[in-house]
């Protein structure tokens, strides 16, 4: 089945820089890879997504490239805030509409 | 538009003692799935709905836990009898359509099974 790696688990970045979680695959014919927001003891927010027909997505602050061929994706924050700070979470989506799940980095955005 | 609606949102019990989670979804959502996620781990399926159909259960522990969505709208997922390791989040997700993209999570019930 599918596997997805999900790095660094843990980053720390001054308010204001940039933070970059990269995420890789295993199955090529994924074609939906998406990301949630986690704070604490909440539900997992979906904060932007991207389809294998696409290479890259911008939503504000939030951007998401995919590079098919090495079957990895990333996330980039830019501007962070406080606010940013949470447990971030790629997933793919492969044969039988299954999500698979990275394991998650916990972004710190320290003012 | 109203969210994904789960109750309880904790549970505390003891092993061997049954335990249920329901779970509304947005409106119109054809599709909803259970996730499990173990604290600081990524969620991981456990069932998915087609409507009433149970279409992917795969990964369901079929010997103790089962589940229902009786008529096509909410659902219910039942652990009897609860394990130690059973202790997690119960996340139940929905989108509108089959194909799995665009999945909303619920806030999730905490379980803690002493």
């Amino acid at each position: 089945g599918e596997n997805v790696e999900q790095h660094p688990s843990t980053l720390s970045v001054q308010e204001g820089d940039s933070a970059v979680i990269k995420c890789t695959y295993s199955d090529s014919a994924s074609n939906y890879f998406p990301w949630y927001k986690q704070e604490l003891g909440k539900r997992p927010q979906l904060i932007i997504d991207i389809r294998s027909n696409v290479g890259e997505k911008k939503d504000q602050r939030i951007a998401v490239t995919l590079n098919k061929t090495a079957k990895h994706f990333s996330l980039h924050i830019t501007e962070t805030q406080p606010e940013d700070s949470a447990v971030y979470f790629c997933a793919s989506k492969a044969a039988g509409n299954k999500l698979t799940f990275g394991g998650g980095t916990r972004v710190l955005v320290k003012p | 538009e109203a969210g994904v609606v789960q109750s309880p949102r904790y549970k505390i019990i003891e092993k061997k003692q049954p335990v249920a989670f329901w779970c509304n979804p947005i409106s119109g959502h054809n599709t909803l799935y259970w996730y499990l996620q173990n604290l600081g781990q990524g969620p991981e399926l456990l069932i998915r709905y087609e409507n009433e159909e149970a279409v992917d259960d795969s990964q369901l522990p079929k010997d103790r836990f089962s589940a229902e969505r009786l008529k096509g709208v909410d659902s219910t997922l039942k652990i009897q009898p609860a394990e130690l390791g059973d202790s997690a989040v119960y996340l139940c997700a929905s989108s509108l359509a089959g194909d799995g993209f665009e999945q909303f999570f619920g806030p999730g019930t905490r379980l803690t099974v002493l």
